[in-house]
């Protein structure tokens, strides 16, 4: 079973700063099934990027993902108010589990 | 428009038995896998397994193997999950989301809105 890892676990930041969030897998995997998702308080998890580095629909341009092997990165180039909440990696390859990452809170400094 | 509507909060006994659902519309249901997803109290994400209700291939964690059962009834574009005898570790978030049957491993791209079950004497 592939371990994800995120840091840091918590990312205190101001509107208007870039944000970099990391996530890193306990053996290397296929960016192609590397997914980060947003969730934000009392509300359900919203996919953001899939194939390790592809907006999904409706995911303004600020969020990008980059990485392959055993390291990958969700960057918010720019933070809006909206965009404070914890970010979740997830590998969802070819066998189950689809495990999650731990997440990273994005929080206001 | 996809919807995806799970049934509402229970509190429940240990013990006891439950049975939530998940309800598609605004897509073919039988073209995409739901999955359960736990969230503890102020935790992270668990996979816990999926569903493809066209011909009901299930596939769990090892982790809730044994644990939990998942069902469908796609006449009624309906997932399930269900447990026998619930314990307090039970309590949680569980959502459904949705992802594609398209050959190749996809993420969920559309979820629910979470039933909250909580189990306390």
């Amino acid at each position: 079973e592939i371990v994800l890892t995120q840091s840091p676990g918590t990312l205190s930041l101001s509107p208007g700063e870039r944000a970099t969030l990391s996530c890193r897998a306990s053996q290397s995997v296929s960016s192609s099934y590397l997914a980060w998702y947003q969730q934000k308080p009392g509300q359900a998890p919203r996919l953001l990027i899939y194939g390790a580095s592809s907006r999904a629909t409706g995911i303004p341009d600020r969020f990008s993902g980059s990485g392959s092997g055993t390291d990958f990165t969700l960057t918010i180039s720019r933070l809006e108010p909206e965009d404070f909440a914890v970010y979740f990696c997830q590998h969802y390859g070819p066998s189950p589990p689809k495990t999650f990452g731990p997440g990273t809170k994005v929080d206001i400094k | 428009e996809v919807q995806l509507v799970q049934s509402g909060a229970e509190v429940k006994k240990p013990g006891e038995s439950l049975k939530i659902s998940c309800k598609g519309s605004g897509y073919s249901f039988t073209n995409y896998w739901i999955g359960w997803v736990r969230q503890m109290p102020g935790k992270g994400l668990d996979w816990m397994g999926i569903i493809y209700p066209g011909d009901s291939d299930t596939r769990y964690s090892p982790s809730f193997q044994g644990q939990v059962t998942i069902s469908a009834d796609k006449s009624i574009s309906t997932a399930y999950l269900q447990w026998s005898s619930l314990k307090a570790s039970d309590t949680a978030i569980y959502y459904c989301a949705r992802h594609p049957d398209g050959g190749t491993p996809s993420p969920f791209d559309f979820w629910g809105q979470g039933t909250l079950v909580t189990v306390s004497s």
